[in-house]
């Protein structure tokens, strides 16, 4: 399967804990973008990379979420000291860089995180 | 008020009939356009682009109003498969990346 991949595809924590996550891009995308949803909500953009540049991030993404992607492949989205509100379906995507923009992004099939 | 907003429905459609609806979008800096469908529990996918010419794909059909500020999805000759959320997707094109920004979407039920 060469689309996107993410791990674990269900986790089950308890506030307070730390959670990492991880998204494997399509190997060729360059741009890579980690989303949250919530039930009844279409995703909300968190922040997104350029390589291993992270170039934006979203008001969304409080001081303990954080980001990386250390060599420009994978990402790994880590939140610390969870809370119930965190509680949400996290979406990675990847797209292309092309002159004068890219815009088709190809999710993976996310990771659920539930806090209990 | 939502950058971009949709109906919620569900909007109940009999199968064979053609459904339509729309999305409005508050950013006049928008440059493209998309809808992405997304089943229950699965992740979004790309269903296609919305061009300013307005765009036909087999069945469906994007129109595109930058002067009032909304796009539409028509589906003709519904399938049950089409039951789903079709998210409404605008992206603001910055010098370094995009950032999609969702609607909320809406729900699609084909009935036999």
């Amino acid at each position: 399967d060469t689309g996107v991949s993410q791990d674990p595809r269900h986790k089950i924590t308890k506030r307070g804990q730390n959670v990492t996550f991880r998204c494997d891009p399509i190997s060729e995308h360059n741009r890579l973008y980690w989303y949250r949803q919530t039930l009844g909500q279409g995703p909300e953009f968190l922040t997104y990379f350029q390589n291993e540049a992270q170039l934006e991030k979203s008001r969304l993404l409080s001081d303990r979420f954080s980001a990386e992607r250390p060599k420009g492949s994978f990402s790994t989205l880590e939140i610390q000291r969870t809370e119930q509100g965190d509680s949400a379906m996290y979406l990675c995507a990847s797209s292309p860089s092309r002159a004068g923009g890219d815009w088709e992004q190809y999710f993976g099939p996310g990771t659920r995180l539930t806090v209990t | 008020r939502k950058e971009v907003e949709q109906d919620p429905g569900p909007f109940n459609v009999p199968e064979g009939a053609t459904v339509a609806f729309n999305c409005t979008y508050s950013n006049s800096a928008s440059q493209s356009f998309f809808w992405y469908r997304q089943d229950c529990r699965k992740e979004p996918k790309l269903l296609m682009s919305v061009y300013s010419s307005g765009n036909e794909d087999g069945r469906f059909t994007a129109q595109l109003n930058r002067a009032s500020q909304y796009i539409s999805l028509l589906i003709r000759d519904s399938k049950l498969s089409d039951s789903a959320t079709y998210l409404c997707v605008v992206n603001r094109v910055k010098a370094a990346g995009n950032k999609l920004t969702f609607g909320g979407g809406t729900r699609v039920l084909v009935k036999p």
